[in-house]
């Protein structure tokens, strides 16, 4: 059963500093791998989705990264902006065509400090 | 396209009574998700349909709740009877799955349910 853990539970640091965040899945035999961004009390937007045979995909400040040798993944996100305070969320996708679901991870808090 | 779009936005309902959930999915999605939201467990998968067919409901808690999917334009989660345990944030997504590529997927806004 696959498992998506995600380290820090929460993140604060000063507006414009760059940042990365974590996540660590336990199959690698995944399909992709995906980020989602919440914000409180809405629901979940989706960021950057990677390919099992991509190793990174960008959108604008973001840069996501694939390793699934280690089972790892990171987002990172250049410059930071108040705005960019939510919880990021990844989930990875089963490799399994007709059972297709995603499992999520706890979430990372993130807040930028002005 | 207006996105998913789930009904009502919040539900407030006394333990006993019955509960259903509404989900549009995206016009030309073949794949529906129910997942549910606490604090404590996270988002949690209920239920997956392809093409209208339920094809992993192992996460659904208990004979207490079930899903339908009578079109592709419309699912429904339902809970009888409801019990406090219950309260959480229910998300509805869709996506277009084929072999070999994966669109994403789209979540709606969510359903809070509080269960009195």
């Amino acid at each position: 059963k696959q498992e998506v853990t995600q380290i820090p539970a929460a993140l604060s640091v000063p507006e414009g500093e760059n940042l990365v965040l974590n996540c660590s899945f336990t199959d690698s035999a995944i399909y992709n791998l995906q980020w989602f961004r919440q914000d409180p009390g809405k629901g979940l937007t989706s960021l950057l989705l990677i390919q099992s045979s991509q190793r990174e995909q960008t959108s604008g400040r973001l840069n996501a990264s694939l390793d699934k040798s280690s089972g790892r993944s990171t987002l990172y996100i250049a410059a930071s902006q108040p705005g960019d305070s939510a919880t990021y969320l990844c989930a990875a996708e089963d490799l399994n065509f007709g059972n297709e679901k995603l499992t999520f991870g706890t979430g990372t808090r993130l807040t930028i400090i002005p | 396209d207006a996105g998913v779009i789930q009904s009502p936005r919040h539900e407030v309902t006394e333990m006993g009574q019955e509960v259903t959930l509404r989900c549009k999915p995206i016009s030309g999605h073949n794949s529906l998700f129910w997942y549910r939201q606490t604090m404590m467990r996270g988002l949690e998968l209920l239920i997956y349909f392809n093409n209208n067919v339920p094809i992993d409901d192992s996460g659904m808690p208990e004979d207490r709740f079930s899903a339908k999917m009578p079109n592709a334009s419309f699912s429904t989660l339902k809970i009888q009877p409801s019990e406090p345990r219950d309260s959480a944030v229910y998300f509805c997504a869709s996506s277009f799955l084929a072999s070999g590529y994966d669109y994403g997927y789209t979540f709606g806004s969510g359903t809070r349910l509080t269960v009195v």
